[in-house]
């Protein structure tokens, strides 16, 4: 079948490593921040969200920091494993000011080698 | 987190027909939003389905193509109307979750193969 992220950058890493996507944002006023996991076949799926006054989360092997200076986020896996092989993408909004529907980045495909 | 059901999971469809895809929610959301993302790529919003009021369309995105029903706080549908293989895509219903931090859950999403 049809696969999502046949065409998107792909970052691939050894099983154990750390890994770290990017993702920049164009929206200054974006004030909330999600990270999403999508496998093959399945709807995203989420993993870690930030505030905008912040600009660290940590999760279950999982960090999140947010550089508003440069509009960038990024997303560390730590201890990749061969289960968080997938697509990842990050999303913003402004919630708070009334858009609470999310826009999403263009995605990163992370393959972990075993 | 709410759980959402999407049906039908996948459908392969003739150019000039029409689809119409459910979406279930467990619990009673107010704001639904259907997003579409086609093959390889990012997911873009195509409308957001508030129970009892007219769904907000996004630029690119018009009402006759997609008509989309919002009849109760658990359930809405999205029609592809008068399909092509342009709209091959897989289509994915959300809502919020309920802890106020704006984070959305998302369904399965439905495979839409035009041929």
């Amino acid at each position: 079948g049809e696969s999502v992220g046949l065409h998107l950058p792909t970052l691939s890493v050894q099983e154990g490593d750390n890994s770290i996507i990017n993702c920049a944002y164009s929206n200054s006023a974006s004030d909330y921040f999600i990270w999403y996991k999508q496998e093959s076949g399945k709807g995203p799926q989420f993993i870690i969200d930030i505030r905008s006054n912040m600009d660290k989360r940590q999760g279950q092997r999982v960090t999140v920091l947010l550089n508003k200076t440069v509009k960038h986020l990024s997303l560390q896996i730590a201890a990749t494993q061969p289960g968080d092989s997938a697509v990842y993408f990050c999303a913003e909004n402004m919630g708070d000011m009334g858009r609470r529907a999310l826009t999403f980045g263009s995605g990163t495909r992370l393959q972990v080698q075993p | 987190s709410a759980v959402i059901s999407q049906k039908p999971s996948r459908d392969i469809c003739q150019r000039g027909t029409s689809l119409t895809i459910q979406c279930q929610v467990d619990s009673q959301v107010t704001m639904m939003f259907w997003y579409r993302q086609q093959p390889g790529q990012s997911l873009t919003l195509i409308a957001t389905a508030n129970q009892g009021s007219e769904a907000t369309y996004e630029s690119g995105f018009v009402i006759d193509k997609f008509p989309i029903s919002r009849p109760n706080l658990t359930f809405s549908t999205l029609t592809v109307s008068n399909m092509s293989p342009e709209d091959s895509s897989i289509y994915l219903c959300s809502t919020l979750g309920t802890s106020g931090n704006n984070e959305q859950f998302f369904g399965p999403g439905t495979r839409l193969t035009v041929l």
